[in-house]
């Protein structure tokens, strides 16, 4: 069964309103939640990674006041895009890794968000 | 900065092919290599996961080859069919640093029944 609960699975939203998106480890905890999006056809592109009790780290060209990320537990984070626009509808996609040792287990993945702005 | 290929870009095949898919990256220094399937506005499943240490993974029809050395990954579908069709995502982990996955841009497969 999942182990990453990712919701809503698709959202339509207006331009100028922001959507949030929870994902959440359903079992084991997360010390580390990964945001990726993808545009069609094309791959998954890391957005940042998101640190438990701390502020997340975004990759470059990743507006941070845009896509505001929060993992406030062990267990989730939720990623917010604020005053949204057309060129933000997207597949958005979150994965979680277990404990803070790094291992050789797979990265899990939620079953994405796919964002449409009008 | 890594980067990962995948070629072919989209492949379509009669039932009951064999086939493999292509990856390559260019920083040899991986801690793992992950094969992954999506399908259409869906997620991400995890098919295999190679360590760096590792040479090959099987799991059922699949099989998928690391020569870490050289930058290269096979992901091979023996007897292919059609609930096989989907997008096939290899990616990469860091042996250092950050260790989220750098994606290759995936391979549409198609199996024609």
């Amino acid at each position: 069964g999942a182990v990453v609960s990712q919701h809503p699975s698709r959202v339509i939203c207006k331009s100028g309103t922001s959507v949030k998106i929870e994902c959440r480890s359903l079992d084991f905890q997360a010390t580390t939640m990964f945001w990726y999006r993808q545009f069609p056809k094309q791959s998954l592109m890391l957005m940042a990674t998101s640190n438990e009790g701390s502020k997340a780290t975004y990759e470059q060209g990743v507006e941070k006041d845009k896509f505001l990320i929060n993992h406030a537990s062990l267990t989730l984070s939720t990623l917010t895009v604020t005053s949204a626009h057309p060129e933000d509808s997207s597949f958005y996609i979150c994965s979680a890794k277990r404990g803070v040792v790094e291992t050789n287990s797979p990265l899990h993945f939620g079953n994405g968000t796919r964002l449409t702005v009008t | 900065k890594q980067e990962v290929t995948q070629i072919p870009a989209a492949l379509s095949v009669p039932e009951g092919e064999n086939l493999v898919l292509n990856c390559s990256f260019t920083d040899s220094a991986i801690y793992n290599l992950q094969w992954f399937r999506q399908d259409p506005g869906k997620g991400l499943t995890s098919l295999l996961l190679i360590q760096s240490s590792q040479r090959e993974q099987t799991s059922g029809r699949l099989n998928a080859s690391l020569d870490k050395s050289s930058g290269r990954s096979t992901l091979y579908i023996a007897a292919s069919q059609p609930g096989d069709s989907a997008t096939y995502l290899c990616a990469v982990k860091r042996d250092t640093g950050r260790r989220a996955l750098t994606f290759g841009s995936g391979t549409r497969l198609q199996v024609q029944p």
